[in-house]
């Protein structure tokens, strides 16, 4: 799977929007873009994925550069909750050789201040 | 309802105990995993289970061995543990391997041996 890109942290404010980003240069066209959170003593939590267009679920939205190398994570108004670790992670449809185990980075730390 | 859980939640243990932990999925899915979290925070891939079957095994030493007595199950046995295995073991489970399915993950196990 492909490398991904993040700053180790961020910070926000709440009722606020955040923007989380995502490089990821070399990219291939068969991999999906992933994003999982972790929040304090909790397991990963998948977010929101996506292939090419941009995606709405009801935690976030991810929005998808034209040529596929960076994708912002949008958390439309982040919460006390919100505050986790933010892994954006390439996925190959064929899930790694087909094993499907994900490959995590270090993440961005996103603190949201009240 | 929870959808992956974990027992026991914490585990503290002398080195060269025997220890389990257990995982069981209500989600239907057809694959689980095992990862591990370590100090740093770092997470990693250990084993993923397709249809009680093994299929990655990413160099964890043999004291560690997964066993799926049926598609809703997967535990972690670990022999002679030692001080270095001390993390968090979280269990996971997916519909297939495909890059384009999310991975549920359970809250986690922190094992501590003394």
């Amino acid at each position: 799977d492909a490398k991904t890109t993040q700053p180790n942290s961020m910070e926000s404010n709440e009722e606020e929007p955040v923007h989380l980003p995502c490089n990821h240069s070399t990219i291939s066209g068969t991999d999906y873009i992933h994003w999982y959170r972790q929040l304090p003593s909790q397991g990963p939590e998948y977010v929101i994925h996506g292939l090419t267009s941009n995606v709405n679920n009801r935690m976030a939205s991810l929005a998808i550069a034209e040529d596929r190398k960076s994708s912002t994570l949008i958390l439309h108004r982040a919460t006390l909750r919100d505050a986790a670790v933010y892994y954006c992670i390439l996925r190959d449809i064929r899930g790694s050789s087909n094993t499907g185990k994900l490959i995590f980075g270090q993440g961005t730390t996103l603190q949201v201040k009240p | 309802d929870t959808a992956v859980s974990q027992t026991p939640k914490y585990l503290v243990t002398q080195m060269g105990n025997d220890k389990s932990i257990k995982c069981e999925q209500n989600l239907g899915h057809d694959t689980m995993y095992w990862y591990k979290q370590d100090s740093k925070k770092f997470l990693k891939i250990m084993f993923s289970y397709n249809n009680k079957e093994l299929i990655i095994n990413e160099t964890v030493p043999n004291r560690f061995s997964p066993k799926s007595p049926d598609k809703a199950h997967l535990n972690l046995h670990i022999n002679s543990l030692e001080l270095g295995d001390s993390a968090v073991y979280f269990c996971a489970s997916s519909q297939g391997t495909s890059g384009s399915v999310e991975q549920y993950f359970g809250p986690g196990t922190r094992l501590t041996v003394t």
